[in-house]
């Protein structure tokens, strides 16, 4: 079945920093890709989305690039800050499907 | 309101009571989710509507129920939980085109849920 891998947490980064976290996924039909942030007590958030190949979803300073070659939809940001800790999911949905799946999440905490 | 609404945003409940879990969706959508969420484990789907019909149930027990008066709203009713109940539940909805293209989620805040 479909299935999404993140890196297991948590990243501690100091503030200013590059962040990259993996995201790799299997489907078997074109999947649509997304990441998702979950600050504390709060549900989730639609962070930024790819629907297809080579689509670039950008939001806030992240960045992510839906690469079919290799599967991958890492999220990036160039100088992170303390207000970027939080929890960040990865998920795809196969087209004519309405079953979203997660990724395990992984924790990001930015120290001053 | 705007997006998706859930209430009550913290319950705690003992074993024997009985309570409900309301969400709100003001987006348009025609599909709603529910989702548990407990500390350590990955994001579990519960049950989908769409078009207000019940699609999917991940093998839930049946001291959850759910119900779909309408396509805005989704309640799930709790009676009879146990402690390993305790988690954030999460209520969800997307837009499921004719095309069978689904895009992406929307999440309300969530209840914390805590069984005693």
């Amino acid at each position: 079945g479909d299935s999404v891998t993140q890196m297991e947490g948590p990243v501690t980064l100091s503030e200013e920093a590059f962040l990259t976290i993996n995201c790799t996924y299997t489907a078997t039909g074109y999947p649509s890709l997304f990441w998702y942030v979950q600050y504390p007590g709060e549900g989730l958030q639609l962070l930024l989305k790819a629907t297809k190949a080579d689509d670039k979803g950008s939001n806030k300073g992240f960045e992510a690039t839906y690469r079919k070659e290799t599967t991958s939809f890492h999220l990036e940001k160039g100088s992170v800050q303390v207000s970027d800790s939080a929890v960040y999911f990865c998920a795809l949905i196969t087209s004519g499907t309405y079953k979203y799946i997660f990724g395990t999440g992984t924790r990001l905490k930015v120290l001053a | 309101e705007t997006g998706v609404t859930q209430t009550p945003r913290h319950l705690v409940m003992g074993m024997t009571n009985k309570k409900s879990l309301k969400c709100e969706q003001h987006l348009g959508h025609n599909a709603m989710y529910w989702y548990k969420q407990s500390a350590k484990k990955p994001l579990e789907l519960m049950f989908v509507y769409n078009f207000k019909e019940q699609t999917e149930n991940n093998s839930v027990p049946s001291r959850f129920s759910p119900e779909c008066p309408n396509s805005s709203h989704l309640f799930l009713h709790l009676h009879t939980l146990q402690p390993e109940d305790s988690a954030l539940y999460l209520c969800a909805s997307s837009q499921v085109y004719a095309s069978g293209g689904t895009y992406e989620q929307y999440f309300g805040p969530g209840t914390r849920l805590t069984v005693t």
